[in-house]
């Protein structure tokens, strides 16, 4: 079945470490996206990419950083610089203009202390 | 793209219909509507979308107002595994403009 896998559900990270977080999609979506979410608030842009070896800053992107090197992957490296890095970070794809919806994988959970 | 506006939060009972509305009182003409919902500690999942006509599909209706200005989302017979916050966005398809923006929500509450 095609869709969107994020690994790992769950990670911990001691502050001031750079973690890197996977998203890969077998649906053959042009456009990839991270999302970020704090408790009890929507979701809030991050990076996007809408082809291979192009991405372009969300709302969010300081102390984050992303490659596109292959269409099927778009890691997410949160850095020391990012100063509130514990939240929930979901990874999205679509087709070019998303006009037939987004999906989204299961999440990772972040924590670090 | 245009600011919606929800209820915060919502009940219903189990079998009965949940009709969830959204206010978009700012939409432009080539602006649609969609539908997400996010069960708890899970990603989004994408329910419906529509641009001036009513739409169906297996999970739910969604009842655009022929001004274009508010719109609702129907579940015909909730269950509790309906339980969730539900988003409406408007947004523009196509173009350069890929970004999706959430606002809180309605949370949506089946009760048994």
């Amino acid at each position: 079945d095609g869709g969107i896998t994020q690994s790992p559900k769950y990670l911990f990270r001691k502050e001031g470490q750079n973690v890197t977080l996977s998203c890969e999609q077998n649906l053959n979506h042009d456009a990839m996206y991270w999302y970020r979410q704090d408790p009890g608030q929507g979701l809030r842009l991050i990076y996007y990419s809408q082809i291979v070896n192009d991405f372009q800053k969300g709302d969010i992107a300081e102390g984050y950083s992303v490659s596109r090197e292959k269409k099927e992957s778009f890691p997410l490296t949160v850095t020391s610089a990012q100063k509130n890095p514990t939240a929930f970070y979901l990874c999205a794809s679509s087709t070019l203009g998303g006009g037939y919806g987004y999906t989204f994988g299961s999440g990772t959970r972040l924590t670090v202390v | 793209d245009a600011k919606t506006t929800q209820p915060p939060s919502m009940d219903c009972a189990e079998g009965r219909a949940a009709n969830l509305p959204c206010n978009h009182s700012t939409i432009s003409g080539n602006e649609y509507v969609y539908w997400y919902r996010q069960i708890h500690s899970q990603g989004p999942q994408y329910i419906i979308h529509g641009l001036k006509n009513n739409e169906t599909n297996e999970m739910a209706s969604l009842i655009i107002t022929e001004d274009r200005k508010s719109s609702t989302l129907i579940l015909p017979h909730a269950t509790l595994r309906d339980t969730a916050v539900y988003y409406c966005i408007v947004r523009v398809v196509g173009g350069s403009n890929y970004k999706l923006t959430f606002g809180k929500g309605t949370l949506l509450t089946v009760n048994p």
